[in-house]
Formats: structure tokens, sequence, C-alpha cells
């Protein structure tokens, strides 16, 4: 079965500085897709960033960044430049292609230090 | 467009009481699901309709809770009765492309049930 894993239940940086957010996931597929998804406060999930699996080369958009390493099944997403509306859970999410079920990680709530 | 519209907000019930929850998914998307979010349990998949047929139901908890979409444009998620375990924040989402596009979830804002 499918697996994601986010090991750091809460995580804090200063405004401007630079963070990063840790998942695993564990997947026999070889076609597959990656997500990192935001829930501020306000609750609406939305989607920060996508990665397919079957590319190398990983995904940017803006500020957000991600650290792709399929072999280690490493998903990690990085926030340059942190501002104070960055402050919300984060959520990793895994799809195989091919299917509607997404797995979704438990969250790790990033704070953001003024 | 507007995203996906969920409704009620916040809604606190008693122990017993029939729940209908609302969502209205983007306009022209195939997909809708029906998520809970508990500090426990974390996201969990209720049910899934494609073209408003229900594809997979096998996450809805019990008999107590049923779900339909007569139209593309409204789903509803109903518990009947309404017991405390049953209190989460419920999110409606809808999707254009799956499967092999890997299709990026619109979520509604979520309707926090409490049942007392």
């Amino acid at each position: 079965a499918q697996t994601v894993t986010q090991s750091q239940p809460e995580m804090s940086v200063q405004e401007a500085e630079t963070v990063t957010l840790s998942c695993t996931y564990d997947t026999s597929e070889s076609d597959y897709y990656l997500f990192w998804y935001k829930q501020p406060p306000s609750r609406q999930m939305i989607l920060v960033i996508r990665q397919e699996a079957y590319k190398q080369q990983n995904a940017t958009e803006n500020r957000f960044s991600v650290n792709f390493q399929k072999a280690a099944k490493s998903f990690s997403l990085k926030i340059s430049d942190s501002q104070l509306g960055d402050a919300a859970m984060y959520f990793c999410a895994y799809a195989a292609s091919g299917t509607y079920k997404y797995i979704f990680g438990t969250g790790t709530r990033l704070k953001v230090l003024a | 467009d507007a995203g996906v519209i969920q409704s009620p907000r916040h809604e606190v019930t008693e122990m017993g009481q029939e729940v209908t929850l609302r969502c209205k998914p983007i306009s022209g998307h195939n997909s809708l699901f029906w998520y809970r979010q508990t500090m426990m349990r974390g996201l969990e998949l209720l049910i899934y309709f494609n073209n408003n047929v229900p594809i997979d139901d096998s996450g809805m908890p019990e008999d107590r809770f049923s779900a339909k979409m007569p139209n593309a444009s409204f789903s509803t998620l109903k518990i009947q009765p309404s017991e405390p375990r049953d209190s989460a924040v419920y999110f409606c989402a809808s999707s254009l492309r799956l499967g092999r596009t890997g299709g990026e979830l619109f979520f509604g804002e979520g309707s926090r049930l409490t049942v007392l």
C-alpha cells in the first residue's frame, strides 16, 4: 500500500529565511504524481506545487521549489524568502497515475516568525 | 470562477439529528470528492463521483452516511442520525483531469461539523 510520511509535525522559520519541509513516500508504482498543498487558517486547501514522477527536473513555483529524489522516495518542499502569509499547514500528497486516490500525509505546521 | 462552494461553513447540532452538507463543484469539473479531516485520522476520502456517478464509497464510515450527486453542479453529504464522533471538517473537492494527468484537486473551504 502506498503511504506518505511527514515526520515534522511543526516547523518554524524567521521571516525572509528559507525552510525545507520533508516528505517521504512508499510506492511500487513507477508513474505517479506528488503534490504539496497549503492549508491556511481559513481551512481551504490550495495547491502549492506539483511534480510528475517521470520528470527529473524539480518543479519550481516562484519562491517554492521541490527536491524530488525518486530513488530515495523523497519529496521535500523548500520555501525561500519566507513571508508571514506562508504560515499554514502543509500537506504532502501522492497519486498514482490512472487513479483517483490521493494519499495525504499528516501535515507539517509552519510558523513564520516576524 | 467562484471555486468550490460548500455550505454550511459551520454546523452545530445535537446527537441524533440529521445533517446535510452541500457542495457546488467548479463548473466543467467531472470529478467530485468528499473528504473528512480530523486530528486523529487526517484527511480521509469518503466518496468519489465521476460524471455524477458514485465510483468509490468504500470510505463512507457507516450506513448513517450517504452522498448524492443529482447533477454536475450539486452534491450532498448526509449524516442521519449524527453522533459526536462525526465531529470533523468535511471537505468537498473537484477536479477536471485525473488519472494519467495527475489533476489538481480544488477544495472548498470545508464545513466544520460539531455534534453535541
